[in-house]
């Protein structure tokens, strides 16, 4: 049973447009989440996180949104860069005081020249 | 710093072989995790360490499956025997904080 699902696998953005990538989660005892980027052939980097006491957290051109609410939280890119075509997955983790990340199957993002 | 360091980078192995991935984590970080990417599951949490001792095993698929950490500075994940479903990229990854945990560059395992 998957609790963070990434539901689009893929994602098409123009060179200067936005990108919005979309998580949902199921387990309301997440309070922390991140964003991953996986480029081929290397591990996943961080790239920005979000706790549940806030609704927004913004890092240059990403910004995460979270709407509790929804169970649901989304990473916008803008402007997108070619250099941002990569596999981006959001994660989750629980305050058990495992801090186990709960990660998605990941949205392959390509931004078009 | 020279980041997570995984060897090898790639393995391709028989069915019945064991298999041995090895990780040196960032200095000074205190949790190890070992993940497994598939393209059906995505990242899937296999086990990880805390201060060397291993805090949650409930990932590894079975018991081909074992991990350890002998010390601060090198953990091993052993697959025997191997299957073809094993197949899969391996990441290792390292924190201090717990909140951000930095991944290695993964092992491509191929089990013919």
């Amino acid at each position: 049973d998957q609790q963070v699902k990434q539901n689009s696998p893929s994602l098409s953005v123009q060179e200067g447009r936005i990108s919005i990538l979309n998580c949902d989660y199921t387990n309301s005892m997440f309070d922390y989440f991140l964003w991953y980027k996986k480029y081929p052939a290397e591990g996943p980097t961080f790239l920005i996180s979000i706790s549940s006491i806030k609704d927004k957290n913004e890092d240059g051109r990403f910004t995460v949104f979270l709407n509790k609410s929804a169970k649901h939280l989304s990473l916008h890119i803008v402007p997108s860069q070619p250099g941002d075509s990569a596999v981006y997955f959001c994660a989750a983790s629980a305050p058990s005081g495992t801090y186990k990340y709960i990660f998605g199957t990941g949205t392959r993002l390509k931004v078009l020249a | 710093d020279a980041g997570v360091i995984q060897s090898p980078r790639h393995e391709v192995t028989e069915m019945g072989q064991e298999v041995t991935l090895r990780c040196k984590p960032i200095s000074g970080h205190n949790s190890l995790f070992w993940y497994r990417q598939t393209m059906m599951r995505g990242l899937e949490l296999l086990i990880y360490f805390n201060n060397n001792v291993p805090i949650d095993d409930s990932g590894m698929p079975e018991d081909r499956f074992s991990a350890k950490m002998p010390n601060a500075s090198f953990s091993t994940l052993k697959i025997q025997p191997s299957e073809p479903r094993d197949s899969a990229v391996y990441f290792c990854a390292s924190s201090w904080d717990y909140r951000e945990q930095f991944f290695g560059p993964g092992t491509r395992l191929t089990v013919l």
